[in-house]
């Protein structure tokens, strides 16, 4: 039951490029997506989130769009660099319940030098 | 900056034996979770606790699993008698209010099941 896809589990970007990660997502009872980046050996660390009423939010080199009827979202970094290269999670809930989140497999970012 | 501290980084033991596993969630978090990953799949809800009380749980989370807030900051995850199946990595989330989404993750308690 896969409500939350990462359909590339990798993605390599030439430093000072632009990285876009993309994910889509099933549910259309979710109303709030989440980015988590992961380093190994850690655990998420929270990157960027959006509201369902909105369809872009940004903070600094990081950016979330969303389509809500294609209910597909996307994460630009904006310029890459080596630092960012880690796994990145797309997450997503619902204001029903406990507001748990559903989490995408995640993809790998490579920032080459 | 504040952030969720999870004991011990890494966790063996043998198929049957019980482990409790530690979270100290962010202090003035009013919401708090489980998850984990097993190796190589993707990060899944265990169980959300508020209010001293399981708010929702997974169907993971069966009999075999308890949590507690025995105390004002610390927050355990129990596996009763632990399977093969059990080993993963386990993370802790805290959320602070009504109307926030974000949740904040510790690093993960690793625990082996031999």
């Amino acid at each position: 039951d896969q409500q939350v896809k990462q359909n590339s589990p990798s993605l390599s970007v030439q430093e000072g490029r632009i990285s876009i990660l993309n994910c889509d997502y099933t549910n259309s009872m979710f109303d709030y997506f989440l980015w988590y980046k992961k380093y190994p050996a850690e655990g998420p660390t929270f990157l960027i989130s959006i509201s369902s009423i909105k369809d872009k939010n940004e903070d600094g080199r990081f950016t979330v769009f969303l389509n809500k009827s294609a209910k597909h979202l996307s994460l630009h970094i904006v310029p890459s660099q080596p630092g960012d290269s880690a796994v990145y999670f797309c997450a997503a809930s619902s204001g029903a319940g406990s507001y748990q989140l559903t989490f995408g497999k995640g993809t790998k970012l490579s920032v080459i030098p | 900056e504040p952030e969720v501290t999870q004991t011990p980084s890494h966790q063996v033991t043998q198929m049957g034996q019980e482990v409790i596993l530690r979270c100290v969630p962010i202090s003035n978090h009013l919401y708090f979770y489980w998850y984990r990953q097993i190796l190589g799949q993707k990060v899944e809800f265990l169980v959300s606790f508020y209010n001293n009380e399981i708010s929702e749980k997974s169907e993971i989370f069966d009999d075999q699993f308890s949590v507690e807030r025995p105390d004002g900051s610390n927050f355990t995850l129990k596996i009763r008698s632990t399977k093969l199946e059990d080993s993963a990595m386990y993370f802790c989330a805290s959320r602070s209010t009504d109307i926030s989404y974000e949740q904040y993750f510790g690093p993960g308690t690793r625990l082996t099941v031999t």
